[in-house]
This record gives structure tokens, sequence and C-alpha cells, in this order.
């Protein structure tokens, strides 16, 4: 029983490209959160999806960033133009209906800006 | 939300018992309480939640103040394994805001396991 898969591990891109981060949640769940971690501080939420749509996106830059969660694939985060400060960890979690016992998380995907 | 309060850091010898506390003074009746664990280059993981009643699981023991205003996540023989940043956070299940309550991690205590 696969965990939360996030692919890359690592992912290196110069100021101005895109970065696509992937995220297949536990089979059978049908929440989808995206957090990012700067280096030495705490998570913060990003965005909260179901398949094909976004529940809540107020942690999410208004600007460069997206996220999609369709009805077949995985979920992806986008950033168009990235620059030096989205170099960070995001984690993506997943969860089923019924989340008492809290979300399962990927081991995230590295970005680095260069 | 009801905010929580955790020690920046703590030490502990390998193989005896740690105890990291929580002060959560503002919490409400239907907040539960939950702990997770985020090991060195990994992400987040659960680890135990509880309400009222204090609680066993395989990694860990969770020990609730009568008040319930704190707590006190138990490992109850640190090993070099156990050294994370863990994360005392508040879930009120019964809240509906868009139908669910994110989970928001504060700075959470990093424990050094020293062999």
């Amino acid at each position: 029983n696969a965990g939360v898969m996030q692919n890359p591990r690592h992912l290196v891109r110069r100021r101005g490209q895109e970065a696509r981060l992937r995220c297949s949640p536990v089979k059978g769940h049908s929440h989808v959160y995206w957090y990012r971690q700067l280096p030495e501080e705490g998570l913060k939420f990003m965005v909260y999806l179901q398949k094909e749509n976004i529940i809540d996106e107020s942690g999410m830059p208004k600007e460069r960033f997206s996220a999609e969660f369709p009805k077949e694939g995985p979920s992806i985060l986008r950033i168009q133009q990235v620059v030096r400060g989205d170099s960070a960890a995001y984690f993506c979690a997943s969860s089923p209906d019924l989340d008492a016992y809290g979300y399962t998380f990927g081991s995230g995907t590295r970005l680095t800006v260069v | 939300d009801a905010k929580t309060t955790q020690p920046n850091s703590m030490e502990s010898n390998e193989e005896e018992p740690v105890h990291l506390p929580c002060n959560h003074s503002t919490i409400s009746g239907t907040d539960y309480i939950h702990w997770y664990r985020q090991l060195p280059s990994q992400g987040p993981e659960y680890v135990i939640h509880g309400l009222t009643s204090n609680v066993n699981n395989r990694m860990a023991s969770l020990a609730i103040a009568e008040d319930r205003k704190s707590s006190t996540l138990i490992l109850h023989r640190a090993t070099l394994r156990d050294a994370a940043v863990y994360y005392c956070i508040l879930r009120d299940l019964f809240k509906y805001s868009g139908g669910y309550q994110k989970v928001t991690f504060g700075t959470g205590t990093k424990l050094q396991v020293i062999p």
C-alpha cells in the first residue's frame, strides 16, 4: 500500500523557468494538500484540493503559482517564472473523507532555483 | 483558532523516556490534540491524537491534562531515529469552514537524542 508519492525528489530550475511538482495521493484518498517549507522555517499551508476542485487556496501566492487535481492523474503544483525565493521543500499530503487520523505526507520535492 | 505553545528544543539520552510538553490554554471543547513529527529531510508523519483520555499506540503515548489546557507526548525509550521536530496541533473536527479544517503547523519542538 503505497503512501503519498511525490516526484521529483529534487528539482533544479534556473530563474524564469517553470517548475512542475507532482503528487499522487494514497489510493482512495480524495483530498490533497500542498505545503511549503522554506529553509530553517516551519511548514506553511498553500492549497487544498479535491478532485477537479480547489477548495482553499488561501496560502498560495496569487501570482505565478497554480495547482490542480484532475479527475485522472496526480495533483500538480506549478510555479511559473521561478525566482530564488521559491527555493524550498514542497510537501504534498492526502487524506480520506474522514481524516480523524490526520494527513499522510509525502517525502517532498526540494526545489532549488539557481 | 486555538494556539499551542511548545519549547523550541529538548535533549534526551538514548533509551530514556522523553516527555514533550504542549500548552493549549485556549483549547475548545471540540478540539482534538494531534501530534506529528518531521524527521530530517522527510515529510511530517502522524504520531497520535486524543480528545480527553490518555492514548497509547505503537509509537508513543499521549497524556492529556484533566482541564485539557496542556498535554504531553511520551516516547517511552528514545532512539536516535526519534530525533525530529515534534508538532502539537489542535483540530476542531466539528467546525465547518468550507467543510474542513486544515492542519496548521507551528514551530514545534526539535528533539535531539544523545547517544
